[in-house]
């Protein structure tokens, strides 16, 4: 059973514009989320976590927000730039096991200019 | 943050042959783990490697498929045995920045592909 899950594959915006990126969960036990970009042929970048006690967290052009009655987190990129154009993996790592991340399938975002 | 240098960075393998995956890290770790992402999948964790023990492997993992070594500190390899077009993936090694948030390092991956 898939326990992050993006269920848009694709995203498209216009550069200057605010992009949006979804990713749900299933198990409440998750201690951190955490969102990946990850450009071809290169290995996934960390871009910004949440705590599971938190329901916002702001790194300059990057925001994210937590909903956990809803399970539901989203990663706010404004202003976006043909620079992010990358798939974005949300993932969530369980308190009590060291380097397991639960990854989604990912989103590619893509910021036409 | 950490330099992980993995190779080779691609690969084209014939069906039944194995491939011996090389991990280096910069400066010296206590577990390095071993991920897959098969085309258009998400990530998902392998195995993680500690130095001086064997290998732990998530479920659907076998060891005899996924052999793994751990030398030492700072190296590590991953074995993809006798393999399938279902192996073609991309083969990351990654290290832990964060004990408390979960947060990995990963390295630039090794994209294998069988015929």
């Amino acid at each position: 059973d898939q326990q992050v899950k993006q269920n848009s594959p694709s995203l498209s915006v216009q550069e200057g514009r605010i992009s949006i990126l979804n990713c749900d969960y299933t198990n409440s036990m998750f201690d951190y989320f955490l969102w990946y970009k990850k450009y071809p042929a290169e290995g996934p970048t960390f871009l910004i976590s949440i705590s599971s006690i938190k329901d916002k967290n702001e790194d300059g052009r990057f925001t994210v927000f937590l909903n956990k009655s809803a399970k539901h987190l989203s990663l706010h990129i404004v202003p976006s730039q043909p620079g992010d154009s990358a798939v974005y993996f949300c993932a969530a790592s369980p308190s009590s096991n060291t380097g397991k991340l639960i990854f989604g399938q990912g989103t590619t975002l893509q910021v036409k200019p | 943050s950490a330099v992980i240098s993995q190779k080779p960075s691609r690969d084209i393998c014939q069906r039944g042959t194995s491939l011996t995956i090389q991990c280096q890290v910069d400066s010296q770790v206590t577990m390095m783990f071993w991920y897959r992402q098969q085309p258009g999948q998400s990530l998902t964790l392998i195995a993680t490697a500690n130095q001086g023990s064997e290998a732990t492997y998530e479920s659907g993992f076998v060891i005899d498929k996924f052999p793994i070594s751990r030398p030492n500190l700072t190296f590590s390899t991953l074995t993809v045995s006798n393999m399938s077009p279902e192996d073609s993936s991309i083969y990351l090694c990654s290290v832990e920045v964060s004990r408390s948030t979960g947060e990995l390092f990963f390295g630039e991956g090794s994209r294998l592909t069988v015929l």
